[in-house]
């Protein structure tokens, strides 16, 4: 069953933009978690959010988390072409089976 | 190894064959999981396994799925009498114990196509 579901399915913007992607999820989780897929082949770990941390940072990325408004976001500033990509939410649920729940996610175009 | 390597990165096959994937995960990874991905969707959760423990098989999608794993290595997926909608990448990731700790790492998957 999808868990997360990101917003929007597809973004493009200018290289030196801003990128904002929001994922939105329903039940109680664990940990909320960022990737990012190239070419449709394997997922790279980019950034995870504890159910109990507001804000993260690493580099140029910044993931915020409303637990409460079950929802969280990634922020990539300062966009180059590079970051073009498909990036997933995922999450951990709280009490169940160990496994990450992935959303659609959202593909981004930089345009150089 | 460095990283999960997954092996073959691409298989065609008929209607109606068996195939096995495989997942070598990272050395010391106790945990391992298989995705399917069909062509601009997510990841759909197959089967998880946890050391010696049981594995979480609740997202095989039917009977003709199975996967096995010897200890903390080597992994197998099976599929038997494939049909055209199993066509997808298949992807694996392992992790540290508990995936509350850290993050996945994936190999590259297998292209399964079926004809």
């Amino acid at each position: 069953s999808q868990q997360g579901e990101e917003d929007p399915q597809a973004l493009s913007i200018q290289e030196g933009e801003n990128a904002t992607m929001n994922c939105s999820y329903k039940t109680s989780i664990n940990n909320l978690q960022w990737y990012r897929q190239n070419s449709g082949r394997g997922l790279v770990h980019l950034i995870l959010i504890r159910s109990n941390e507001r804000e993260k940072h690493s580099g140029r990325l910044r993931v915020t988390l409303d637990t409460s408004k079950k929802s969280s976001s990634l922020l990539i500033t300062a966009s180059r072409a590079a970051d073009t990509a498909s990036y997933f939410c995922a999450t951990v649920p709280q009490g169940g089976s160990e496994k990450l729940v992935f959303g659609k996610g959202t593909k981004l175009t930089v345009n150089p | 190894g460095a990283g999960v390597s997954q092996s073959p990165s691409n298989k065609v096959t008929e209607k109606g064959k068996d195939v096995e994937l495989r997942c070598d995960p990272i050395s010391g990874h106790t945990a391992l999981y298989w995705y399917r991905q069909r062509l601009g969707q997510g990841l759909e959760f197959l089967i998880y396994f946890q050391g010696n423990s049981a594995p979480d098989k609740s997202g095989l999608p039917s009977d003709r799925f199975s996967a096995e794993r010897t200890g903390e290595s080597v992994s197998t997926l099976t599929i038997q009498r494939t049909q055209q909608e199993d066509s997808a990448v298949y992807l694996c990731a392992s992790s540290l114990a508990s995936v509350g700790r850290g993050g996945y790492t994936f190999g590259s998957g297998t292209r399964l196509t079926v004809v």
